[in-house]
């Protein structure tokens, strides 16, 4: 039982470029949720999910995409990354709206 | 909007000694979360609660509603309990989007 798998685990992009960051999870979790970790800050929300086939926007969501056409899947995409979305990702999900959270473990990501 | 402060940022204990961590909010919440965060990076959840107490081993979590306010024990600490500690509020009306602290860095000296 793997839980939450983030891949890749580190990534380096140069500025422009584009890439799709993965989460899966093999708990039959409804919500699902992408978070960044900046220093200084706490994880804040990009986009989460509480369905498949639907998303929906969070705090953060300027400059990224996601997709949830499987419910154990849930992508995150920067088109064009920028030196500002220099961050550490995190995905986790749950089973329903107020419920304990299950984390990935991270996705670090500079962008150059 | 809600705000959620924790204190203190940082916090140095000895082996053995009880650890309180302290979680305020500013609006009305249904539930209330607190995290561990790893050295290594990763994050588990400790406790989801919306009244009252909840134990699990060492760790005792609490939360006053009325005084929009948690707090986490560690009891007899050790240094395998140096992390930083995550506090989140789940809003009522939210899909689910929790708003965290800043996190409290735990050092556990042997």
């Amino acid at each position: 039982n793997a839980g939450v798998t983030q891949t890749p685990k580190f990534r380096v992009l140069k500025t422009g470029q584009s890439m799709t960051l993965l989460c899966a999870q093999d708990m039959n979790h409804e919500y699902m949720y992408w978070y960044r970790q900046d220093p200084g800050m706490g994880l804040r929300l990009i986009h989460y999910s509480v369905g498949e086939g639907t998303t929906a926007k969070g705090e953060v969501p300027d400059g990224y995409n996601v997709s949830r056409l499987k419910k154990q899947n849930f992508l995150l995409g920067l088109e064009s990354a920028a030196p500002s979305q220099t961050s550490v990702y995190f995905c986790a999900s749950s089973t329903v709206r107020n419920s304990p959270l299950h984390f990935g473990n991270g996705t670090r990501l500079t962008v150059t | 909007k809600n705000e959620v402060e924790q204190s203190p940022q940082n916090l140095t204990a000895q082996e053995g000694e009880f650890i309180t961590i302290n979680c305020s909010y500013s609006v009305g919440i249904s539930a209330l979360h607190w995290l561990q965060q790893h050295p290594g990076g990763g994050i588990v959840s400790l406790f989801m609660l919306s009244s009252g107490k909840k134990k699990h081993g060492r760790l005792i979590a609490t939360i006053n509603i009325q005084e929009k306010h948690s707090s986490l024990h560690i009891t007899a600490s050790h240094p395998r309990d140096s992390a930083v500690y995550i506090c989140a509020t789940l809003h009522g009306g939210s899909q689910g989007n929790l708003i965290f602290g800043k996190g409290t860095k735990l050092s556990v000296k042997p």
